[in-house]
């Protein structure tokens, strides 16, 4: 099956700085969504991706499907960033494939 | 949320025991999921559901099944559960009218001794 690798997969910043997360798939996907796993547990979606760049405020995300990555990027960190992060492929019929997640800390 | 709950939130049983676990959609979505997260594994898709009735098994499905009689509801059955599957229980909810987009409920943590 699709294999998805994140990394770095461990990350301390220091508050206001700029971070990139890479997600790279082994394969052609339909789709590639960004998450948030807050600490206390719950996902919150950031992006739905497929190809192209989009920006929410703060963060913004690229999916570079003919060369099957996407990298989000996270400027300004504040401690509110901390958590883990995932990308997830869509390897076909919706279904989803998790990369092991980018844990990230924002120390003040 | 997407009008996604879970039930129970957090359970512990004992090996052997049957355990169900419950997800309730409030916005008639046409697909829905179960995923178990475990330390170093991200999410993993056990089950899901395009329809009434129409279920299909993901990539950890050994152990599980699942049913959906009524559009609002997925369940997922451990028959006799295991130590193997303490983990953390995640329902997602998907479909054309979300643009395909997967949105998750709260989480069950479920602890099995």
């Amino acid at each position: 099956g699709i294999q998805v690798e994140q990394s770095p997969p461990d990350l301390i910043l220091q508050e206001g700085a700029n971070s990139t997360l890479r997600c790279n798939f082994s394969d052609s996907v339909n789709n590639l969504q960004w998450f948030h796993q807050n600490p206390w547990g719950q996902l919150i979606n950031l992006f739905y991706i497929p190809s192209g760049t989009k920006q929410n405020g703060r963060l913004s995300a690229t999916t570079v499907a003919t060369e099957r990555y996407s990298l989000l990027y996270i400027s300004s960190s504040q401690t509110t960033d901390s958590g883990v992060y995932f990308c997830a492929a869509d390897y076909g019929n919706n279904r989803l494939a998790f990369g092991k997640g980018n844990q990230v800390v924002v120390i003040p | 949320d997407a009008g996604i709950t879970q039930s129970p939130r957090h359970k512990v049983t004992e090996t052997g025991t049957p355990v169900t676990l419950r997800c309730h959609q409030t916005e008639n979505h046409r697909y829905m999921y179960w995923y178990r997260q475990d330390p170093g594994h991200g999410l993993r898709l056990i089950h899901y559901s395009y329809g009434v009735k129409d279920t299909d098994k993901g990539e950890v499905s050994d152990g599980y099944s699942v049913s959906r009689s009524k559009t609002e509801d997925f369940l997922l059955t451990l028959e006799s559960a295991t130590s193997s599957q303490t983990s953390v229980y995640f329902c997602a909810i998907s479909g054309p009218d979300l643009g395909y987009e997967q949105y998750f409920g709260p989480g069950t943590r479920l602890t099995v001794t």
